[in-house]
């Protein structure tokens, strides 16, 4: 079946530094989905790309979707401790079911 | 409530026993899905119930799970003779419909303990 890897799987950064986690595929991807899941909570919807090359901005957070369809990343400038969390990507496969990636956890010293 | 709601938020069982977790999807989801989180782990389909439809068990990883959801309500899931690997947190999440676009909207989940 279809899987989705993220890289790295854990990433301590200083405050105020920046932030990338990666998503690849080895077949193309469809609709990428981020979701945050903060420390003992559920993960929660940030955003969806659809659009080869398409890039999506949220204040702090840059969302990109690979030209081939393959990769997205997602990018945190100036790191703040409450973006603390695990950060997923998923995929709607032909299956119509989201494939989540592993995650990356992300840790943020004050 | 607004959101998804799960019950119970936290199950501590005896091995071999049979447990049941409970869905409250947001009112007027049509789609559910139940996921399942182990430690420090991704996510992990399971089923999805969407309308009336037959539900795809595709991820259910054995028979000794089972789920149900009645129209498009409640849904519960029920893992019987329970194993220590069956330790986990489930998650449900509800959507407006089926398939891609739709952004899912995950409940506190049920964290799981199997001694």
């Amino acid at each position: 079946g279809q899987q989705v890897m993220q890289i790295p799987q854990y990433q301590h950064v200083q405050e105020g530094e920046d932030f990338t986690t990666y998503c690849n595929s080895s077949t193309t991807l469809s609709n990428i989905q981020w979701y945050k899941q903060r420390p003992g909570g559920h993960p929660v919807f940030l955003i969806q790309l659809v659009k080869s090359g398409e890039v999506k901005k949220q204040k702090r957070l840059t969302f990109q979707f690979g030209e081939a369809k393959k990769n997205s990343s997602l990018h945190i400038t100036a790191t703040q401790t409450t973006d603390v969390g695990t950060y997923f990507c998923a995929d709607f496969n032909a299956g119509n079911m989201l494939t989540f990636g592993g995650g990356t956890r992300l840790m943020v010293k004050p | 409530g607004a959101g998804v709601s799960q019950s119970p938020s936290n199950k501590v069982t005896e091995k071999g026993k049979d447990v049941e977790l409970r869905c409250d999807p947001i009112s007027g989801h049509t789609a559910l899905y139940w996921y399942r989180q182990r430690l420090g782990q991704g996510l992990e389909f399971l089923i999805y119930f969407q309308g009336n439809s037959a539900p795809d068990k595709s991820g259910l990883p054995s028979d000794r799970f089972s789920a149900e959801r009645t129209g498009e309500s409640v849904s519960t899931l029920t893992i019987q003779r329970t194993q220590q690997e069956d330790s986990a947190v489930y998650l449900c999440a509800s959507s407006l419909q089926r398939g891609r676009g739709q952004p899912q909207h995950f409940g506190d989940g049920t964290r799981l303990s199997i001694l």
